[in-house]
C-alpha cells in the first residue's frame, strides 16, 4: 500500500526561476490537495481538485501559481519568476472522499537563493 | 474561517512522562485529524477523530465535539516522540490547522 509521493524532496533554485513539483496520490483517491507550510506554521491550503476539476484556488495562489492533474491522476504544482517570499515545505495530500482522512506526502522543501 | 487553537505551544518533557496536548475549534465540525510532524518535516497521520476515544499504541485521543475540543495524550514519551503535533479540522472540504505544540521528549 503505497501513500502519497511527492518529488522532488528539496529544490534549491535562483530568485525568478520556475520550479515544478510533482505528486503522485493514493491510488483509489479522487480528491488531492496542496498546502503550504512555512517556519513555525501550520501547512495552509492552496488548492484542491475532484478527479481533474481544480475545484478551489485559495488567494495564497497567486497568478505565478498554477496546478494541473491531467486524466485525475498525478498533479503538478508550477511556481513561475519564484521570489524569497516563495521558500517553503509544500506539501501535497490526498483523500477517498470530503469525510474522509486526508493522508500526506513527504512534501518538497523549496529554497530560494 | 473555523479557528483552531492549540496549547501549549511548546512542551518539554522528560523521557518517560505523559503529556496531554489540547486542540479548540470555533465551529462544530464532522471530523478532526491530529498529526505528528517529524524533525525530518514528515506529516504522519496519528488519528481521525470525529468524536469519542480512540488508542493507538501509547498515544490516545479523545474528541468531545459538542464542546468543541480533542486532547491528545501521550503516555511513556519516548524520544521519538519529539517533533510538531498539529490538529486539523474541515472547513468545508480543506483543512485548517492550528499551529502546533512542539514537543521536546529529554532522554
Amino acid at each position: 500500500d503505497t501513500g502519497v509521493s511527492q518529488n522532488p524532496r528539496h529544490k534549491i533554485t535562483k530568485r525568478g526561476q520556475n520550479v515544478t513539483f510533482r505528486c503522485d496520490p493514493i491510488s483509489e483517491h479522487n480528491r488531492l490537495y496542496w498546502y503550504r507550510q512555512t517556519l513555525g506554521q501550520g501547512p495552509e491550503f492552496l488548492t484542491y481538485f475532484q478527479n481533474e476539476a481544480q475545484l478551489e484556488k485559495s488567494r495564497l495562489l497567486s497568478d505565478r501559481f498554477s496546478a494541473e492533474r491531467p486524466k485525475g491522476s498525478f498533479s503538478t504544482l508550477e511556481i513561475q519568476r519564484t521570489e524569497q517570499g516563495d521558500s517553503a515545505m509544500y506539501l501535497c495530500a490526498s483523500s477517498l472522499g470530503t469525510r474522509q482522512p486526508q493522508h500526506f506526502g513527504d512534501g518538497t522543501r523549496l529554497s530560494i537563493l | 474561517g473555523i479557528q483552531v487553537e492549540q496549547s501549549p505551544p511548546d512542551l518539554i518533557l522528560q523521557e518517560g512522562a505523559n503529556s496531554t496536548l489540547r486542540c479548540n475549534f470555533s465551529d462544530s465540525v464532522n471530523n478532526l485529524q491530529w498529526f505528528h510532524q517529524n524533525p525530518w518535516g514528515q506529516l504522519i497521520n496519528l488519528f481521525y477523530i470525529p468524536s469519542g476515544t480512540k488508542q493507538n499504541g501509547r498515544l490516545s485521543a479523545t474528541t468531545v465535539a459538542t464542546e468543541r475540543y480533542s486532547l491528545l495524550y501521550i503516555s511513556s514519551s519516548q524520544t521519538t516522540d519529539s517533533g510538531v503535533y498539529f490538529c486539523a479540522v474541515p472547513n468545508d472540504y480543506k483543512l485548517s490547522f492550528g499551529a502546533g505544540t512542539t514537543v521536546t521528549v529529554r532522554a
